[in-house]
Order: C-alpha cells, then structure tokens, then sequence
C-alpha cells in the first residue's frame, strides 16, 4: 500500500518557467511533509518542509503549498532554472511509538529544465 | 555528506554471496535509516533503528539483517544475495522530532 503518491513521474520544464509537483496521503497521523532534491550519484537531500497546520511554505523560488482538507501537497519552483534538473521526492512521517519520526517517500519526480 | 559515511560505494556479488554495507555518522543521532532506491519506486525503508542496540523492519526488511551496535554505527547485511536485490542503498541519520532525514551518498551494489 502507498501511502504517499507522487506525479508526475517525469517533467519538462522551460527555463524561467514553474514547475509544480503533486503528493497526496492518506494517513492523517502524518505530521511533517519535507521535500527532498537529488541530483544524480548523490544521496537526496532535504530541501524544504512544512507542518500540516500550515497552508504555504516560502523559501526562496521554492514553495509549498498544503490543503489538509483534501490530503494533498505540492512543491513550486519559480523561475526554473537548469541547475534545478534533479528528482524531487516528497514525503510524510509520523512519530510512531519508539518516539522517532518514520519516513514515507513518493516514488519521485525527475524534472529537466531546458534552456 | 551530510555527516553520514557508506562504504563501499560500488560492489559487484555473485548470487548467494554474502555482504555487509557499513553506515557510519559524525554526528550523535538516535535515528539511523536503510534505504532502497530502485527506478520508480522512490525510497523504500529496509530497517531502522531509534537508538543503540534496537532496531525494527520497515517496510521490505526480507532477505537483510541489521545490527545497530553502538550509536554511530549501522550496519546492513545481506546474507545470501540474490538479483532482486540490485538497487542502491542509502543510510541515513534523524534529527530528533521532526522527519528530516541526512543521506549518505549511497552504495551501489550489483547481483549477478
């Protein structure tokens, strides 16, 4: 069962253009959404993250934007740019009784900006 | 790195060989992390431990063992390889109450 879905898988993106990127979850215990970057060869890093008592989350070009109503949150990047060519994964976690936080991933996104 | 170390980056193993990845982190962390990365299906946890000397399954732990035995290491083992388990592997360590997590730069392994 997964239980947090990601699309799309791939995505083209004309330079200084936005690229938006979908999740949505099921299980509402879940109360922390980070984002994460990886370029190729290297290990994903985190690259924003929002709580689900919060509708928007603004770093830079990057933003998320959380409808907890419909179980569903999304990552914008404005102004695109060629170095932003990565795979981006959402994820949730939850707390769970050994008092840590456990960490469910969306399958990813690979996103290409093209000059 | 963000503070995480995995060795070895690269092997290569024959079926039914056997193996162990060490993840090692810099910081003083309870939560350490093993991860599976394969083509469209994101990262999947293998185990996870929340402090020395526990750990627990995530959510395809069949064919690996782990063993957590003091707060900066965390070992995965593979005891008999077999193909399905070609991937790449990431460890990673928590940050305490939230669900950030710090990756290692992964080890890629083949099963021929």
């Amino acid at each position: 069962q997964q239980q947090v879905k990601q699309s799309p898988q791939s995505l083209i993106v004309q330079k200084g253009g936005i690229s938006i990127i979908n999740c949505a979850y099921e299980n509402t215990a879940f109360d922390y959404f980070p984002w994460y970057q990886q370029f190729p060869g290297k290990g994903p890093a985190l690259l924003i993250a929002i709580r689900p008592d919060v509708s928007e989350k603004k770093e830079g070009r990057f933003t998320i934007s959380f409808n907890k109503s419909a179980k569903q949150f999304s990552l914008h990047i404005m102004d695109s740019q060629p170095g932003d060519s990565a795979t981006y994964f959402c994820a949730a976690s939850i707390r769970n009784s050994g008092g840590y936080q456990k960490v469910t991933f969306g399958t990813g996104t690979k996103l290409q900006v093209i000059p | 790195n963000a503070g995480v170390t995995q060795t070895p980056k690269f092997q290569v193993l024959k079926t039914g060989q056997s193996m162990t990845l060490q993840c090692a982190q810099d910081m003083n962390h309870n939560s350490m992390y093993w991860y599976r990365q394969d083509p469209g299906m994101g990262l999947r946890l293998i185990y996870y431990s929340a402090s020395e000397g526990t750990t627990d399954k995530g959510e395809v732990p069949n064919g690996y063992n782990v063993s957590r035995l003091n707060k900066r290491e965390f070992s995965l083992r593979l005891e008999s390889a077999a193909p399905s388990q070609t991937s790449v592997y990431f460890c990673a360590r928590g940050t305490g109450n939230t669900g950030e997590l710090f990756f290692g730069e992964g080890s890629r392994l083949t099963v021929l």
